[in-house]
Parts: C-alpha cells; structure tokens; sequence
C-alpha cells in the first residue's frame, strides 16, 4: 500500500461538536482528496487539494472544511457534525491529477 | 457533470464462473476509466483502468471493455475465485487538469464455493 495513513480510525461524536480527521502521506505527491463512502452512493469526493494551500469542492463540501498547511498532511474538519456525516471517510492521494489515487485505510465517524 | 451509473448492484456467481459489472457514463469527454475493488473492511485498490484509445484491456483473469460511442465499458472477471469477492467500483474521468474521479455506487460480488 502506498505510504498513506488516516488517524483517527475510528471516531464516536456529538451531534454540534467539530471533529477533525488527518491524512498523511509519505510520497510526496501533489494531489490529496477526501471522500465519504456511504451505501449506495459509492465514494463521493468531498474536497481535493492540487498544492499546498491550494484546495477546491468537490460534489459534496457542504459542512465541511479542508486545510493543507504541508504537502504530507491534508485535514477535513467538521465545523459542527451532524448525524448525516455520519460516514465513512477515506483520504486518497496521486501524483497529479491524471494518474492513479490512492487510497488510504479509512476512518469511520458516528455522529450521535 | 459526469454521472456514472453501474449494475447489478449485487451479483451471485458460482466458483469458476465469469462475472460481468456494467456502467455507463454521461459526459463524452471522459476517456479514462478506473476499476476499484475493495474488500470487506479494507481500502478500495485500482485493479485495471482503461483509457479511450483502446477498445480492450486484459490482464490475466479480468478484462475491461470500453463502448465510447454508446458511453459505457465493462469488467469482466473470468474463472472466479472466492478471493474475488468484494465490492467493485467503476469511475470516469476526464483528463484535464483538476477534473475529478467519478464513482459508481458500487456492485457487490459473491463467489459461492
């Protein structure tokens, strides 16, 4: 597997609470992105990075936010969760945006 | 934007049998094409991915075809194996600088014994 880790792994919240989940890499490549993974709904892209501090939406950013201070690190904050964000959620990287991501292991996230 | 759908959403197959997941895609402008598969509590993994200028990919027991013209593409698994059980995702992609991965919702496969 690609040097690509996600911490926490598991998470148990309140609804209101932030939350805050971190992807680390170790390849030093460009592209980072959040994706949630719900049943029926595949994997949909939360949002993405192209560069240090340089981020966008994807198809479904509402309620959250991103921050890439570092090329190894890519965070996804949950301003105020609530029980929809309950998901689970996986950082995926690539060299650039036309080859292959990668993905990390996971963190699943109940909101109460 | 890009809408990938995929089918069956569930598939049942007896060990040794071909197994055969279906998408279709909406944007004409998408020319690649990845395949995920990902097992019961790991991350997806890229299996085989297809680009628009080849009609064919194989590589040992699974293939993808790819129908531009009536904008959809398939895997194919071959001789199936209880090992292949997961779930399989497609996607497209078109590739201009940050256009993103469009999934499927997924085809959950089981190879009975």
């Amino acid at each position: 597997d690609a040097g690509i880790t996600q911490s926490p792994r598991h998470k148990v919240t309140e609804t209101g609470t932030p939350v805050t989940l971190r992807c680390h890499q170790t390849e030093n490549h460009r592209y980072m992105y959040w994706y949630r993974q719900d049943p029926g709904h595949g994997l949909r892209l939360i949002h993405y990075s192209y560069g240090v501090k340089d981020t966008d939406k994807g198809e479904v950013s509402d309620g959250y936010s991103v921050s890439r201070s570092k090329t190894e690190d890519f965070l996804l904050t949950l301003e105020s969760a609530t029980s929809s964000q309950t998901s689970v959620y996986f950082c995926a990287i690539s060299r650039d945006s036309q080859e292959t991501q990668y993905f990390g292991p996971g963190t699943r996230l109940l909101v109460l | 934007g890009e809408n990938v759908e995929q089918h069956p959403s569930t598939l049942s197959v007896q060990e040794g049998d071909s197994a055969v997941i279906k998408c279709t895609y909406s944007d004409s402008a998408s020319n690649y094409f990845p395949w995920y598969k990902q097992e019961l509590g790991k991350r997806p993994q890229l299996i085989i991915d297809i680009r628009s200028n080849v009609g064919e990919k194989k590589d040992q027991r699974i293939a993808v075809t790819l129908n531009k013209t009536a904008k959809h593409f398939s895997l194919h698994i071959t001789e199936t194996q209880p090992e292949d059980s997961a779930v399989y995702f497609c996607a497209a992609r078109k590739e201009t600088s940050y256009d993103k991965v469009i999934f499927g919702p997924g085809t959950s496969l089981s190879v009975i014994p």
